[in-house]
């Protein structure tokens, strides 16, 4: 069974504006819950991550919402860039230390 | 370059032969893990090592899969027999678990492309 489920698969934006991507968890016992980006080509690369214990990380662009009551998480690109067009993962993990996945969000940022 | 690095990049293979890859992880790093990434999906765990040991196995792996880290730095991923069904990217990761904040960060290589014809 899928344990992190995201939405939306994918996502077209105009160049500054707002990209928000949804992420929902069952397991209570998760403790860290990571953003990964991913180009074509390449694996995926750490883009920012969030602990249950806190509401909202921001870095930069970049900002994980997090409601522990809801089980749920977002990711929130402001701004957005051409250059940030790729696929988006987030995960979650309890005390063993992998990573369950969501199935990934496409992004396209037009110009 | 210090990132995890992963060899060979492609490989393409006729069902029934057999398949070796191998993962560089970052020097530090004690922890090696192997994840497998099938078209349109995130990826799934498939094993991981805390230094040459192996200390845990996902149910996907099945038995003609095999990964070892003899020396607790470089890994291998050997898939026997393969089947069409295990056509997907192969990605290798590295961390070094922080004791005080647990965050242990893993940080991904570029993966190996797998074709069974």
């Amino acid at each position: 069974q899928q344990q992190v489920k995201q939405s939306p698969q994918s996502l077209i934006v105009q160049k500054g504006g707002i990209s928000i991507i949804n992420c929902a968890y069952e397991n209570t016992a998760f403790d860290y819950f990571p953003w990964y980006q991913q180009f074509p080509g390449k694996g995926p690369a750490l883009l920012i991550a969030i602990r249950p214990d806190v509401s909202e990380k921001k870095e930069g662009r970049f900002t994980i919402s997090f409601n522990k009551s809801a089980k749920q998480f977002s990711l929130h690109i402001m701004d957005a860039l051409p250059g940030d067009s790729a696929t988006y993962f987030c995960a979650g993990r309890k005390a063993s230390p992998k990573f369950y996945f969501g199935s990934g969000t496409k992004l396209n940022v037009k110009p | 370059d210090t990132g995890v690095s992963q060899n060979p990049r492609h490989k393409i293979t006729k069902r029934g032969q057999n398949v070796t890859f191998r993962c560089d992880p970052i020097s530090e790093h004690n922890r090696l893990y192997w994840y497998r990434q099938t078209l349109g999906q995130g990826p799934e765990f498939l094993t991981y090592f805390q230094n040459e040991a192996q200390l845990e196995k996902s149910r996907l792996l099945s038995d003609r899969f095999s990964a070892e880290r003899p020396k607790g730095s470089f890994s291998t991923l050997e898939i026997q027999r393969t089947e069409q069904g295990d056509s997907a990217m192969y990605l290798c990761a590295s961390s070094w678990p922080l004791q005080t904040t647990s965050t242990d960060t893993q940080y991904f290589g570029p993966g190996t492309r797998l074709t069974v014809l």
